[in-house]
């Protein structure tokens, strides 16, 4: 099956700053790269996704990018703010859905 | 109104007992899941449901079961509780299965075995 690695487990940084999170994966056949955030005491919530045709793609203040060749690809979060304090977690799809191991991001005040 | 909706939130019960967690949603999507994050934040894949095809994870304990009365709902029945149970149960679903698009997560169960 797919092996999904995510990195760093935990992320601190300074409001403002940027954070990247990476997840490489095995499979090329994966087709479709989601990412998920999850706030305390509620579910993951999808923030954005990319498909494998895409190399990068934009939502205001999030980003992500895709590098099929080397079979990783990173979340971007630029001008972070604390409510971006939350656990993110990249999922890879072919016919089923495999998800990272999730990184704890705290932004500080 | 809430997309896909678990109930309770919270259970509390003694080992050796049984429980169910309900899972609802009104999105109209053709297949749910089950899935169990411990401690560590691990998500791991418990079921999938297209009410034509049950896939089992094969690592859970047939102890836990899902039930399905129709397309919109999905539910978790635990036979014999143990300590290990012990967890956040999410429910999701997703339109045409896996693979295609994301998932919509419930709001998660916590259930403590004590």
């Amino acid at each position: 099956g797919e092996n999904v690695e995510q990195h760093p487990s935990t992320l601190s940084v300074q409001e403002g700053d940027s954070a990247v999170i990476k997840c490489t994966y095995s499979d090329s056949a994966s087709n479709y790269f989601p990412w998920y955030k999850q706030e305390l005491g509620k579910g993951p919530q999808l923030i954005i996704d990319i498909r494998s045709n895409v190399g990068e793609k934009k939502d205001q203040r999030i980003a992500v990018t895709l590098n099929k060749t080397a079979k990783h690809f990173s979340l971007h979060i630029t001008e972070t703010q604390p409510e971006d304090s939350a656990v993110y977690f990249c999922a890879v799809s072919t016919n089923q859905f495999y998800f990272g191991t999730g990184t704890s991001l705290t932004v500080i005040p | 109104d809430t997309a896909v909706s678990q109930t309770p939130k919270y259970l509390v019960t003694q080992m050796g007992n049984d429980k169910s967690i309900k899972c609802e949603q009104n999105l109209g999507h053709d297949t749910m899941y089950w899935y169990k994050q411990d401690s560590k934040k691990f998500l791991k894949i418990m079921f999938s449901y297209n009410n034509k095809e049950l896939i089992i994870n094969e690592t859970v304990p047939n102890r836990f079961s899902p039930k399905s009365p129709d397309k919109a709902h999905l539910n978790l029945h635990i036979n014999s509780l143990e300590l290990g149970d012990s967890a956040v149960y999410f429910c999701a679903s997703s339109p045409f299965g896996q693979g295609v698009y994301g998932y919509t997560f419930g709001s998660g169960t916590r259930l403590t075995v004590v």
